[in-house]
C-alpha cells in the first residue's frame, strides 16, 4: 500500500466551525490531490497540488482552500463548514508529471459529518 | 461533472461466476484505471492500462483499454466473497492532472 494517511478519520462539527483535514504521505510523491466522495457523484477533484507551494482548483473547488508547505504534507481547510460539506474526503498521490502514465493512488478517508 | 458511464450499476452474482464490467466515454482517453473500493476504505488501484488494446491481467482480474480509447473493460473471472465492494473506472487524458471517475459498479457476491 501506498504511504498514505488522513487525520482525523472521523470528524463530527457544526455548521460555521472552521476544519482542517490533514494528508500525510511517505512516499515523497510531487502531487497530491484531495477529492470528495458523495452517493450520486462519485469521486470529485477539489483541489491539487503539484508541489510544496503550488496548487490549483479542481471540479469542486468552492468552500474549501488547500496548503502545502511540505512535500509531504497536504491541508484541506473549510473555513466555514456547511452541512453540504458533509462527505467522505480522500487523499490520493502521484509520482509522475500527469503525462501518458498518470497513476494515483489513495489514501483510506476521512468522513466529515457537518451537523 | 463525470463524463464516464460505467456499467453495470450493480452486480449480485453467484460465488464462482464471472464478471464483466466497463466504463464509456464520447471523449478519448490515454490512460484507463480500475480501482476496488471497500466499505470504510479507499480506492485500491487494481489495475493500469497506458495503451490503446492493451489487455493487462492481475491474478483473477483483466483489464483492456479499448481500440477508440474511448472505453475500458474490467472482468473478474471466478469470482469469490472477497471480490465485494465497489469497483470504478477512471481516465485520464494528459491535460492536467485531472481523473475523470465512474460511477462504480456495486459488486456482491452470494457464497
Amino acid at each position: 500500500d501506498a504511504g498514505i494517511t488522513q487525520s482525523p478519520r472521523h470528524k463530527v462539527t457544526e455548521t460555521g466551525t472552521p476544519v482542517t483535514l490533514r494528508c500525510h504521505q511517505t512516499e515523497n510523491h510531487r502531487y497530491m490531490y484531495w477529492y470528495r466522495q458523495d452517493p450520486g457523484h462519485g469521486l470529485r477533484l477539489i483541489h491539487y497540488s503539484y508541489g510544496v507551494k503550488d496548487t490549483d482548483k479542481g471540479e469542486v473547488s468552492d468552500g474549501y482552500s488547500v496548503s502545502r508547505s511540505k512535500t509531504e504534507d497536504f491541508l484541506l481547510t473549510l473555513e466555514s463548514a456547511t452541512s453540504s460539506q458533509t462527505s467522505v474526503y480522500f487523499c490520493a498521490i502521484s509520482d509522475n508529471s500527469g503525462g501518458p502514465q498518470e497513476t494515483q493512488y489513495f489514501g483510506p478517508g476521512t468522513r466529515l459529518l457537518v451537523l | 461533472g463525470q463524463q464516464l458511464n460505467q456499467s453495470p450499476q450493480s452486480m449480485f452474482i453467484q460465488e464462482g461466476e464471472d464478471v464483466s464490467m466497463n466504463c464509456t466515454s464520447s471523449s478519448i482517453f490515454n490512460t484507463w484505471l480500475w480501482y476496488k473500493q471497500e466499505p470504510g476504505e479507499g480506492p485500491v488501484l487494481l489495475i493500469a492500462l497506458y495503451k490503446a488494446g492493451e489487455l493487462t491481467s492481475n491474478g483473477r482480474l483483466t483489464a483492456q483499454f479499448g481500440i477508440t480509447r474511448k472505453d475500458s473493460f474490467l472482468n473478474i473471472s471466478a469470482s469469490i466473497p472477497s471480490d465485494v465492494g465497489i469497483y470504478f473506472c477512471a481516465g485520464h487524458r494528459n491535460a492536467g492532472n485531472m481523473l475523470t471517475f465512474g460511477g462504480g459498479t456495486r459488486l456482491m457476491v452470494k457464497p
